[in-house]
């Protein structure tokens, strides 16, 4: 069975300041990936995924991800941070051929300092 | 209105009780997801539909646990004789095709059950 692991509970940043948010998953081959971002009583939303093909995608609100095979990660960036993107973001696996239910990491909680 | 709404937004339940979640999706949807969110976690699967069949259940923790879509729209998660454990958000999410890879799946706010 797939699963997902994000190290980090809880990241501070300045406002402006470069964003890096880890993912590892496990999986026995290339598996879909996702980030959602879930904002306080707001419903998860999706920001980019991965399917194949080119290993740096782009999402939406300026983050990007790439998908690392040797590493099994799938970092999330964002080259300047905005007070507004305060939230809390899931790194999600999807299985190949089972099925569509997706496995969710724990969470990282961005706080954002102005 | 334009995305998936869930009811009631809380409920607090006595342990014991029985409770029903109920979930509308964006019309149209074909694929209806159920997922438990417990403090300080990911959500977890418990179910999915395609239009009116369940497919998938592999996810439900215990027979207690019920889900229907009996029209292929609105999803009711049933929960019987609630327990402590039980208390977490429940989160549902539709998506226009078959598959929630391709087919970006929609959340809804989620029901935070609090069983007491």
């Amino acid at each position: 069975a797939q699963s997902v692991t994000q190290p980090d509970i809880h990241i501070t940043v300045s406002e402006g300041a470069s964003l890096e948010l880890r993912c590892n998953y496990s999986y026995g081959a290339t598996p879909y990936l996702f980030w959602y971002v879930q904002s306080p009583g707001q419903g998860l939303q999706l920001l980019l995924k991965y399917f194949s093909g080119d290993t740096l995608v782009q999402g939406i609100k300026g983050f990007e991800a790439e998908f690392k095979r040797s590493q099994s990660s799938f970092n999330l960036r964002k080259p300047s941070v905005h007070w507004s993107d305060a939230a809390e973001y899931f790194c999600a696996v999807g299985a190949r051929g089972g099925g569509n239910k997706l496995t969710f990491g724990t969470g990282t909680q961005l706080k954002v300092e102005l | 209105g334009a995305g998936v709404s869930q009811s009631p937004r809380y409920k607090v339940a006595k342990r014991g009780q029985d409770v029903a979640l109920r979930c509308d999706p964006i019309s149209g949807h074909v694929s209806l997801f159920w997922y438990q969110q417990a403090l300080g976690q990911g959500p977890e699967f418990l179910t999915y539909f395609q239009n009116e069949a369940q497919l998938d259940k592999s996810g439900l923790p215990s027979d207690r646990f019920f889900a229907e879509r009996p029209e292929g729209s609105v999803s009711t998660l049933k929960i019987q004789r609630t327990q402590q454990e039980d208390s977490a958000v429940y989160l549902c999410a539709s998506s226009l095709g078959q598959s929630s890879y391709n087919s970006p799946l929609h959340f809804g706010n989620g029901t935070r059950l609090t069983v007491t």
